[in-house]
């Protein structure tokens, strides 16, 4: 069963546009939410992450916008740069009851044109 | 520098061949997970370990085993069972199974020729 959904497969945005991704999930147990940033080759790399007591973090130029009572989450990458390009994964765990399980979203190609 | 490694990078394996993928991690991290990642599928849990001695089963184990006789060690062996085993395989690891930061491998590509 896929718990959280993720959407556009593939994004194309302009140097300096905004890129948006966006990521639902059914499970409401799930507490935590972070987004992952994949390059060819290599391993995600924790990008940032929201507990679901905040609708908003931001950190430099990626903010998460998190809607608990829909069930919503999304990536926001303010000025996008051609260095951004790359995968982009959300992901979702529950608490200490079922241990620190993340659940993956299915994965964003981003590119940026410069 | 602190981190996971992961051996090797590319791996091929003939049909019916059982091979073991290592990871190797100086983080002092208590617990492990092995993923899968396929196109479009983003990553699946295939094993993950919460302490020494001790590992369960993901999302989708079969045609998969480990093994976590030492702290900083996870290797996984994907056996001739495995009908698909062609894919990207990730290892990372969490301070404790209730923590919530993972540190992945850079991964090794498995490809059955």
């Amino acid at each position: 069963q896929q718990q959280v959904k993720q959407s556009p497969q593939s994004l194309i945005v302009q140097k300096g546009g905004i890129s948006i991704i966006n990521c639902a999930y059914e499970n409401t147990a799930f507490d935590y939410f972070p987004w992952y940033q994949q390059f060819p080759g290599k391993g995600p790399a924790l990008l940032i992450a929201i507990r679901p007591d905040v609708s908003e973090k931001k950190e430099g130029r990626f903010t998460i916008s998190f809607n608990k009572s829909a069930k919503q989450f999304s990536l926001h990458i303010m000025d996008s740069q051609p260095g951004d390009s790359a995968t982009y994964f959300c992901a979702a765990m529950e608490g200490e009851t079922s241990g620190s399980r993340l659940t993956f979203g299915e994965g964003t190609q981003l590119t940026v044109n410069p | 520098d602190g981190g996971i490694t992961q051996s090797p990078k590319y791996l091929f394996r003939k049909e019916g061949q059982n091979v073991t993928l290592s990871c190797e991690q100086n983080l002092n991290h208590d617990a492990m997970y092995w993923y899968r990642q396929d196109p479009g599928q983003g990553l699946r849990l295939i094993y993950y370990s919460q302490i020494v001695n001790d590992f369960q089963k993901g999302d989708i184990a079969e045609g998969y085993s480990v093994s976590r006789e030492k702290k900083e060690s996870f290797p996984l062996t994907v056996t001739s069972a495995q009908k698909n085993p062609t894919a990207f395989y990730l290892c990372a690891s969490s301070i404790n199974w209730e923590a919530y930061g993972y540190t992945f491998g850079s991964g090794t590509r498995l490809t059955v020729v």
